[in-house]
């Protein structure tokens, strides 16, 4: 078990680039969810996948946004057209969740995006 | 929907004095609660968790939080301050999705 991981986990892009990041959640977790930290501020919910299925995107995620997890392992989030707003720490956790239960959520070391 | 305020963005202890966070959460369910722990350019750590049962939650590194219903709080506290407690935390709730909503955080400073 090596933890959740994530890559990059520094990214600056100029304003108006696309960019992509991956995390890989730990191998027997079958939940995935994304947030975003901006400064000073705690995380905010995005986006959760349950195996390769997206069940729930929050009105954070705007339409230059989407997120992947094709194969129910490693997921990817992309940012179109990235505005300087975009600025933040992205974090990724996951989860395991048998039946109605569910247990706690491990966070990777997170993506910091910085645009210019 | 759920929410957590935390009151006090910075707090300020001496080494070997009681730390306390204090969390007050709404919910319209009957909550799952949470803390982590951010130390500079790192992700989140669990340091204990409140699902149902016992209201006094024991965590890791001397912490423990009491859930208290009435009061709708789930205040954080360690006896003993350490330098290495020096870190940002973060109290959470989760909805039956459980997916999680933070609170803005409070940064503890130690000093010798």
């Amino acid at each position: 078990d090596t933890g959740v991981s994530q890559d990059p986990r520094h990214k600056i892009t100029k304003r108006g680039q696309n960019v992509t990041f991956r995390c890989d959640p730990i191998s027997e977790h079958n939940r995935l969810y994304w947030y975003r930290q901006t400064l000073g501020q705690g995380p905010e919910f995005l986006t959760y996948f349950q195996n390769e299925a997206q069940l729930e995107k929050s009105r954070l995620l705007s339409d230059r946004f989407s997120a992947e997890r094709p194969k129910g392992s490693f997921s990817t989030l992309e940012i179109q057209r990235t505005e300087q707003g975009d600025s933040a720490m992205y974090l990724c956790a996951s989860s395991l969740t048998q039946g109605w239960r569910s247990y706690e959520q491990y966070f990777g070391p997170g993506t910091r995006l910085t645009v210019t | 929907a759920q929410s957590v305020t935390q009151l006090g963005s910075h707090v300020s202890v001496s080494e070997g004095a009681l730390v306390l966070l204090r969390c007050n959460y709404s919910s319209s369910v009957p909550p799952y609660l949470f803390w982590y722990v951010q130390y500079p350019n790192q992700g989140l750590q669990l340091l204990l968790k409140y699902t149902t049962g016992a209201t006094l939650v024991k965590g890791i590194n001397g912490f423990e939080a009491e859930f208290k219903k009435s009061e709708t709080s789930f205040h954080l506290t360690k006896p003993s301050a350490h330098m290495s407690d020096a870190a940002e935390y973060f109290c959470a709730v989760s909805d039956s999705d459980y997916k999680l909503s933070f609170g803005a955080g409070t940064t503890v400073t130690v000093r010798a």
